[in-house]
């Protein structure tokens, strides 16, 4: 298993502000994935985060609202730029460990205001 | 591409009980993973069990068991002896083989009542 801590787990924000999320791993992994679930819906990948790479977003997420930084093995970070109502959700980082598993970190719930 | 469909967005049963869970999949391919994750209310999503499509056998962690049709691409989840922890959201995932990406269903809504 993997040990996956997220910072904040819940923020309230205004209209217009952006907001860090940072997500930390007990150990060094190659890949790490950013994940939205909103309001009683399912997850939705908006992106996958290699280090020493540019992320590479899935379809109807881009870079300028969701940067991600990825500076060493063990850490990733995933703003969310301009934040309106829309982007009230939960956002979890994940972690590929072996060969099949991806291992989740228990969320960033984020209201917009 | 690939699509996961969870039929059933609620679900009770009764403690100690068995409850099946519903799954199916579209693809094309045919190397992939499906796996079930337990969501409780804490948030904290869970590795549950995993299938490989090229096996046979259906995967078996304890009281969690899966009924893997491969020709019906269906994936259903079956729960013996239900717990009061095991009240949770649970999701259905597919992963094509070559590929980390997990598509996920939309999840059903599992309460076990006393």
């Amino acid at each position: 298993s993997a040990v996956i801590s997220q910072k904040p787990s819940r923020d309230i924000c205004q209209r217009g502000t952006s907001l860090t999320i940072q997500c930390q791993v007990d150990s060094q992994v190659t890949m790490m994935f950013w994940y939205r679930q909103q309001p009683g819906q399912s997850l939705t990948l908006i992106a996958t985060a290699n280090q020493g790479s540019e992320a590479t977003y899935e379809s109807g997420f881009v870079i300028d609202k969701f940067p991600i930084s990825r500076p060493n093995l063990t850490f990733s970070t995933l703003t969310v730029s301009n934040m309106s109502p829309e982007d009230s959700s939960i956002y979890l980082c994940s972690v590929l460990r072996g060969t099949y598993e991806q291992y989740f970190g228990p969320g960033t719930r984020l209201t917009v205001t | 591409a690939q699509t996961v469909t969870q039929s059933q967005p609620e679900m009770s049963v009764q403690e100690a009980e068995t409850v099946t869970l519903s799954c199916t999949y579209d693809t094309s391919e045919n190397n992939y993973y499906l796996f079930w994750y337990k969501q409780p209310p804490s948030r904290q999503m869970i590795l549950v069990i995993r299938q490989e499509a090229y096996k046979q056998q259906n995967a078996t962690e304890n009281r969690f068991s899966v009924n893997f049709q491969k020709a019906a691409k269906s994936f259903s989840l079956k729960i013996s002896d239900s717990q009061l922890g095991d009240t949770a959201m649970y999701f259905c995932a597919f992963r094509q083989g070559g590929s980390e990406k997990l598509v996920f269903g939309k999840g059903t809504k599992l309460t076990v009542n006393p």
